[in-house]
């Protein structure tokens, strides 16, 4: 156990809809971050968060966004889904936001778009 | 439990010897690399880093090597067993940058 939650476990939804994922670092870390691991592209980094403000973007895409919490807790919102929005999508926290920073996984959030 | 279906390559040995996973990467920036196993239903779990200043580290019963001249990194583990069955990973971090961009991954099954 990493320490890190993630709810809920699964998702499953239709298309055009809206979903919104959270995430609980482990205790102590204020860098969150997001990732989605999908069938065809692998595990790719969407956005982090350090202690509540936006450090970097990665392959997120507008449909998306993401906050960090004053309690350092996370969401991940993606709207207007697609079935192409199917993956497993996973919240990593580490203490810093510093690169070589070790980055804890969470067990993902398995969303199904329909 | 949660498998992630991409066709991966697939790496089969005996238990108790030893694997050797490789992972080829495209940035010469990158400075820092990390090896993950992801189990399934799991999420990715860290084992090894290492930095472009060095060529060779080494944990328990694991090693990475790094290449930087053909951009190459390696994971040996040292007699494999069950536990070890899982998909593995390569990150890497260029210079400046905050993102770590994955490999698309080996899985590793250990034969009983």
């Amino acid at each position: 156990d990493s320490g890190v939650t993630q709810t809920p476990k699964h998702l499953i939804t239709a298309t055009g809809q809206r979903v919104t994922l959270r995430c609980s670092p482990r205790s102590g870390d204020l860098s969150v971050y997001w990732y989605q691991q999908s069938l065809d592209q692998g595990l790719q980094f969407l956005i982090h968060y350090y202690n509540g403000e936006e450090r970097a973007k990665g392959n997120i895409l507008e449909r998306f966004s993401a906050q960090q919490f004053p309690d350092l807790h996370s969401e991940l919102n993606l709207s207007s889904l697609e079935l192409g929005d199917s993956a497993l999508y996973f919240c990593a926290s580490s203490v810093w936001g510093t690169r070589d920073n070790e980055q804890f996984f969470g067990p993902g959030t398995r969303l199904t778009v329909l | 439990g949660e498998s992630v279906g991409l066709h991966l390559p697939t790496l089969s040995v005996q238990e108790g010897d030893n694997s050797i996973i490789n992972c080829a990467y495209s940035n010469s920036a990158s400075d820092y690399f990390i090896w993950y196993k992801q189990e399934s239903g799991k999420g990715p779990q860290f084992i090894i880093d290492i930095r472009s200043n060095m060529d060779k580290r080494q944990g328990q019963r694991v090693t990475v090597l790094l290449n930087k001249t053909v951009k190459h990194l390696s994971l040996q583990i040292a007699a494999t067993q069950p536990g070890d069955s899982a998909v593995y990973f390569c990150a890497e971090n260029g210079a400046g940058s905050y993102q770590l961009t994955f490999g698309k991954g080996t899985k590793l099954s250990v034969i009983p």
